[in-house]
């Protein structure tokens, strides 16, 4: 069964800290995509990558980055945290540019204290 | 901007009911609507999806209807089972695009 396999089911950081949040397919997929789930906003798109070392800016990108040096990992960055990126975070993959069939991630939930 | 417009937030409805989830979009190059489920816990799946060629497509208990010229679409869900208790995301994509996600539906059947 294919499977995106999120490192951390929960994760408690402080404020301030760097932040890594990894992401691996099984699935040799081409696109890898994070984004953060809050009630009542949906799923808001973070960064995505449609190919290895290539990254896109999604709808909320400030206070992130990405890393993809190889096609199954795809890493999220926090680099100063804030309680305001207290969310899940959840990852996903396609397999091409034109399989809209996303495979998510089971989440990772962050909170920063 | 919100690209694709989803209510309502949360809906409750009765076993064998059927609850209808309403979405809507602004730009006419959307040419693939899927609908995905989340169940507590776990990632969103994909349920359902539809091109903009067909009004209706059917999956069982799940039917999504598609009117271009309104630019809506909903999900119907026949038969509602305790089991179906998720939150639903409708969104929407164009060519070699990414999707754009509606924020939810918390949906609850009661037995």
């Amino acid at each position: 069964d294919v499977k995106v396999t999120q490192s951390s089911r929960y994760l408690v950081k402080r404020t301030g800290e760097k932040v890594f949040l990894e992401c691996v397919q099984d699935m040799d997929h081409e696109n890898m995509f994070w984004y953060r789930q809050d009630p009542g906003l949906g799923l808001r798109l973070i960064y995505f990558s449609y190919d290895v070392k290539m990254k896109e800016k999604g709808d909320i990108p400030e206070g992130y980055s990405v890393s993809r040096e190889k096609k199954e990992r795809f890493s999220l960055i926090l680099e100063s945290a804030s309680t305001n990126q207290t969310s899940m975070y959840l990852c996903a993959s396609s397999l091409t540019r034109t399989d809209y069939g996303y495979t998510f991630g089971s989440g990772t939930r962050l909170t920063v204290v | 901007q919100q690209q694709v417009k989803q209510s309502p937030q949360s809906l409750i409805v009765q076993k064998g009911g059927i609850p209808i989830i309403n979405c809507a979009y602004e730009n006419t190059a959307f040419d693939y609507f899927p609908w995905y489920q989340q169940f507590p816990g776990k990632g969103p799946a994909l349920l359902i999806a539809i091109r903009p060629d067909v009004s209706e497509k059917k999956e069982g208990r799940f039917t999504i209807s598609f009117n271009k010229s309104a630019k809506q679409f909903s999900l119907h869900i026949m038969d509602s089972q305790p089991g179906d208790s998720a939150t639903y995301f409708c969104a929407a994509s164009k060519a070699l695009g990414r999707l754009y996600f509606g924020r939810g539906t918390q949906l609850t059947v009661w037995p």
